[in-house]
């Protein structure tokens, strides 16, 4: 398997819930990132991992909890969410975040609803 | 604050050539990227700018100007796959990508 992938791709879960996010990338690539994209608003940066070691949060509330054991996967941990966390989340991948002209490769995004 | 500007959507007829602009006013600048991104699906990478001027790249050439913290993406010959959103962003001084919102590009027959 090649890329970025995502599992689940479709999950709905209760407020109570706890569920986990899995993202896979297959190349070679360094630092690590989850965003949140919510309908027609920017791309907001979550984590990043860099080297398996967090670089950001950007003051994400405490029930998203992310987990990276190595530099090919990471997780989003998840419990007592708000019907305001519902959106889609997309995972990426990238070589170093200052190096010239890195992109981000994503995956597929798993699309969360809260009820 | 850090912010993007992008038109929301925009309608083009197919076979012809449509401009989306981006404006930015950020902490710092170390580069421009456009991506694409197609209903339902991952946002894929487009073009790469960091110094002045046109980066042309088949059908889909990117243009910057520093000084005017501006940016468009220019999308010739158009094609119905075209039919996307288009996001702007940019690498401000940490090194942290800023996202806009995203230009809906919608091709017309």
């Amino acid at each position: 398997e090649t890329g970025v992938t995502q599992t689940p791709r479709h999950l709905v879960m209760g407020m109570t819930n706890k569920k986990s996010l899995k993202c896979e990338q297959h190349l070679g690539h360094n630092a690590m990132y989850w965003y949140k994209q919510s309908a027609k608003k920017p791309l907001e940066l979550m984590f990043v991992y860099s080297l398996e070691e967090r670089v950001e949060n950007n003051s994400v509330p405490s029930r998203f909890s992310p987990e990276c054991p190595n530099s090919s996967h990471l997780f989003l941990h998840l419990h007592t969410l708000q019907p305001e966390d519902s959106a889609l989340y997309l995972c990426a991948s990238s070589q170093d975040p200052a190096g010239e002209s890195y992109e981000q490769y994503f995956g597929p995004g798993t699309r969360l609803t809260v009820t | 604050g850090q912010n993007i500007d992008q038109p929301t959507e925009m309608t083009a007829t197919e076979g012809a050539i449509v401009q989306i602009n981006c404006t930015y006013q950020t902490s710092g600048f170390n580069g421009l990227f456009w991506y694409q991104q197609h209903a339902g699906e991952a946002p894929t990478f487009l073009s790469y700018n960091v110094l002045d001027g046109l980066e042309e790249k088949g059908r889909f050439s990117s243009f910057l100007s520093r000084s005017k913290g501006y940016s468009y993406l220019l999308l010739k010959e158009l094609q119905m796959k075209d039919s996307a959103s288009y996001l702007c962003a940019v690498r401000d001084s940490n090194y942290q990508l800023i996202w806009g919102a995203g230009t809906k590009l919608i091709i017309k027959p």
